[in-house]
Parts: structure tokens; C-alpha cells; sequence
């Protein structure tokens, strides 16, 4: 089992649906979780950070679960810029490093 | 105002040629970070430093030798590169010693391909 999976998708969703995705985690002590995006040619950006409770940020909802070992993210309203592939980043408990899942290709359709 | 900045964006080069790609932030971070995307989209870490000492060396061939003269730069170089090289280079820095716990910037990576 990889460290961080994602489905890779392309996921084409229509403007203004809602989409989900997850990401499953394999290291049960992982501390810290993140959802970074991804343009096409371009480098990884902050999306945010994934809380215990849960997170809101405007259109963009994270949840964390810790018994399933997975994180998620659920985008509501999409806009054609939400286009982009969404990376899942895990921090593991005792390692320096963070681990990247592949990500999952976004098109958003007019 | 270019938070993190790499130079070349674009490197074509031979098999068998050294190359060295050059890596600046200007956010006053303490730790930055080279890693490689490969054609597969997977973001691997290959080295991290903090105030220029190094704190991560992931298994990457030797070939790889990273150089930071202060913790503003760091600055990768490739010896007798090979066509398995081919990838983009991102540098990237964060506050914290680990990055574990707050944001990564990234810089606009490095498009190495090589013939």
C-alpha cells in the first residue's frame, strides 16, 4: 500500500457542481495534514491545512478521518478555475518529511 | 517580489553533462528544499537544509550534490546526467526546521530535460 493514494482521476464535473475527493493515508500516527493545488506547469500552492474538527474556506470544505485514515476535500459552486490537479500532503509522525500523494486531476466544464 | 526563485526555468542538456540549477528566497525562511516531479507527477523531497546545515538527504543517486552558501540559496548540481533525470525541480522553503507543520513555498521549478 503507498504511503499517500489518490484517485488520479481526470474528474470532469460541470461548472457549479460539488465535488469530492479523498485520500487515504497508510501511517496511522500521521500529525499533520494539506491539500496544496496544482496549475498545469506551474508549482504546488497552499489550498489549506486539514484540521481534526474539520475546515471550511469559502467554497472549499476539508475533513479529517483519523479511523479510516483518510482526508478529503469537498468543492461547492465549482468555477472553471478550480481546473487543477489537488495534491494530499501527509506529515508523519517522527520523519522529516512530508509525504505527496500524486494528486487528482480537476476539469471543471462550462 | 518574487518570494522563491529558481534559475533556469528551462535546461536541455546532453547525457554525460553537469548542470547546476540555482535556487534564491527572499521570505527570510530558515529551511528550503529541492524536490523532484517526475513524469508521473509524483513530488519526491530529495534534500532539505536548515540555516545551511543539512537535515534531509533522501536516496537520490550521488550524482545529486546540493550546496547552500547561506540559508537564502540553495543551489542544486547534477554530475554526468543521465536520461533518467528528466523531470522538473522544484525548490521550495518554509519556516519551520521540518516544514511539517506550516506552508511550503515553492518556487516555479526547473524543467530539466535530458538527450
Amino acid at each position: 500500500r503507498k504511503e499517500v493514494e489518490q484517485d488520479p482521476g481526470p474528474f470532469n464535473v460541470p461548472e457549479g457542481a460539488t465535488v469530492a475527493f479523498n485520500c487515504t493515508y497508510s501511517n496511522s500516527a500521521s500529525q499533520s495534514f494539506f491539500w496544496y493545488r496544482q496549475d498545469c506547469r506551474k508549482e504546488p500552492k497552499l489550498l489549506m491545512s486539514v484540521y481534526s474538527s474539520g475546515n471550511e474556506d469559502g467554497r472549499f470544505t476539508a475533513q479529517l478521518n483519523r479511523a479510516s485514515q483518510y482526508i478529503s476535500l469537498l468543492i461547492r459552486d465549482s468555477k472553471l478555475s478550480d481546473s487543477a490537479t489537488y495534491l494530499c500532503v501527509v506529515a508523519p509522525d517522527s520523519n522529516y518529511q512530508l509525504i505527496w500523494g500524486a494528486g487528482t486531476k480537476l476539469i471543471i466544464k462550462p | 517580489d518574487t518570494a522563491v526563485s529558481q534559475t533556469p526555468k528551462y535546461l536541455v542538456t546532453q547525457m554525460g553533462n553537469d548542470k547546476s540549477i540555482k535556487c534564491e528566497q527572499n521570505l527570510g525562511h530558515d529551511t528550503m528544499y529541492w524536490y523532484k516531479q517526475d513524469s508521473k507527477k509524483f513530488l519526491k523531497i530529495m534534500f532539505s537544509y536548515n540555516n545551511k546545515e543539512l537535515i534531509i538527504n533522501e536516496t537520490v543517486p550521488n550524482r545529486f550534490s546540493p550546496k547552500s552558501p547561506d540559508k537564502a540559496h540553495l543551489n542544486l548540481h547534477i554530475n554526468s546526467l543521465e536520461l533518467g533525470d528528466s523531470a522538473v525541480y522544484f525548490c521550495a522553503s518554509s519556516q519551520s526546521r521540518t516544514g511539517l507543520t506550516d506552508t511550503q513555498y515553492f518556487g516555479p521549478g526547473t524543467r530539466l530535460t535530458v538527450l
